[in-house]
């Protein structure tokens, strides 16, 4: 089973708004990744998680924030969002750092 | 810098025909390299990988990538293209650390 699951699948937000973002795998994988997508680009990596520790922060700003409580959940906290974060966010997780990332279907997010 | 070129923004193919989707890569070190594909409103599923075992890729739905180290290339091509081959494709190296480069993404049309 490759599955990595996402939700929401669709959120609408206010520049206000606290919301959180939610991704799973069972598959025992030991790195999670958050991505941002904007239409007709490539995915851009976020964050990584390694064995559960922040890895990588590709320069996000905070009002994006990531968690990991466990080997199998990866959150994204949003505060204080700007229209331009507008995305699709998806979620990946794989084996190690090297190996194959299977993604999730995506949360879509409109911010207003 | 490792980086991937996908040549031509948007490929049109009857169905039938042959789809020919075009990636070249540079890097240093031998690289781990992927295609992935992106239906609308979806995640990336994972087409192929090459991971040095055979320069010939065999993937889902009938795809199949060749890595030609002298050209720095891993074109992915399926010899009779299906309406439902329709989609985004993105090629990836992966640069260690969890980090995957991805080209900018090739639009994938199928005429009837």
């Amino acid at each position: 089973d490759t599955e990595v699951t996402q939700t929401p699948k669709h959120l609408v937000m206010g520049m206000t708004n606290k919301k959180s973002l939610k991704c799973e795998q069972h598959m025992g994988h030991r790195a999670m990744y958050w991505y941002k997508q904007k239409a007709k680009k490539p995915p851009e990596l976020m964050f990584v998680y390694s064995y559960e520790k922040l890895s990588i922060n590709e320069s996000v700003p905070s009002r994006f924030s990531p968690e990991c409580p466990n080997s199998s959940l990866l959150n994204l906290h949003l505060h204080a969002l700007q229209p331009e974060d507008s995305a699709l966010y998806l979620c990946a997780s794989s084996q190690g750092g090297s190996e194959t990332q299977y993604f999730g279907p995506g949360t879509r997010l409109l911010v207003l | 810098a490792q980086s991937v070129t996908q040549l031509g923004s948007h490929v049109s193919v009857s169905e039938g025909a042959l789809v020919l989707l075009r990636c070249n890569y540079s890097s240093s070190v031998p690289p781990y390299l992927f295609w992935y594909v992106q239906y609308p409103n979806q995640g990336l599923q994972l087409l192929l990988k090459y991971t040095s075992a055979a320069t010939l890729v065999k993937g889902i739905n009938g795809f199949e990538a060749e890595f030609k180290k002298s050209e720095t290339s891993f074109h992915l091509t399926k010899p009779s293209a299906h309406m439902s081959d329709a989609a985004e494709y993105f090629c990836a190296v992966s640069v260690g650390g969890g980090k995957l480069i991805f080209g900018q993404g090739t639009e994938l049309s199928v005429k009837p």
